[in-house]
């Protein structure tokens, strides 16, 4: 199946630091990526739309100047949590579009990265 | 985008076959059904997709009825490792479209 990859896997930041976060298509090129959050014991929640070459389509709710997303090549999308804070501290999973041979599509999702503001 | 419902948690025992039962009343033509699998502090992997009737894969089985209103994952022989959450996503993705995730169902298998 396709791979997503994630780095860091974990970080530890100060409040009022920024921290970029990759995701990676190993296998496959992928227009369209996803982020979510997820907080402890709780399901994902959709961040953004991240599309490659045009800018990313927030969800309500979400700030796009606090989380600056870039998706420069078909492999590659990037989460920017600037000035971050400790109720930033989450669990975020990216995930990759896949087209099927069938002419649906398939999501898969990187391993996430485990982010704690202190 | 179709809303599901699942079951909030099931137990079972090793062994055993599971079937968890999601309702998506309001489906859409160009939907499709999608089941993940998830365990703590990792991301969703996919298990298994389906349009209609019945898919199958190397493991789990998917079954869809004529309607299309619920679809039910079947995870055959259950192991301890199969302990996790369960999510049913139902949606196009193709033309913009995004997956949403309900609360899924907590899976427990025991000994």
């Amino acid at each position: 199946g396709a791979v997503v990859s994630q780095h860091p896997s974990w970080v530890i930041c100060k409040s009022g630091t920024s921290v970029k976060i990759e995701c990676r298509s190993l296998d496959f090129q992928a227009t369209t990526m996803f982020w979510y959050r997820q907080f402890p014991k709780q399901s994902l929640m959709l961040m953004a739309t991240s599309n490659e070459g045009s800018k990313a389509t927030y969800e309500q709710g979400v700030e796009k100047d606090k989380f600056l997303i870039n998706h420069a090549s078909l492999t590659l999308s990037t989460l920017t949590v600037t000035s971050a804070h400790p109720e930033d501290s989450s669990f975020y999973i990216c995930s990759a579009r896949v087209r099927t041979d069938r002419g649906s599509y398939e999501q898969y999702f990187g391993p996430g990265t485990r982010l704690t503001v202190t | 985008l179709a809303k599901t419902t699942q079951p909030i948690s099931m137990d079972s025992y090793e062994g055993q076959e599971v079937n968890i039962t999601c309702s998506h009343n309001n489906i859409a033509t160009n939907d499709y059904i999608t089941w993940y699998q998830q365990f703590p502090s990792q991301g969703p992997r996919f298990i298994i997709q389906g349009y209609k009737t019945k898919v199958t894969n190397e493991v789990a089985s998917l079954f869809i009825p004529a309607d299309r209103k619920s679809s039910t994952l079947s995870l055959p022989r259950v192991s301890l490792s199969d302990t996790a959450v369960y999510y049913c996503l139902v949606g196009d993705m193709e033309y913009g479209n995004k997956l949403v995730f309900g609360a899924g169902t907590i899976l427990r298998v025991k000994s």
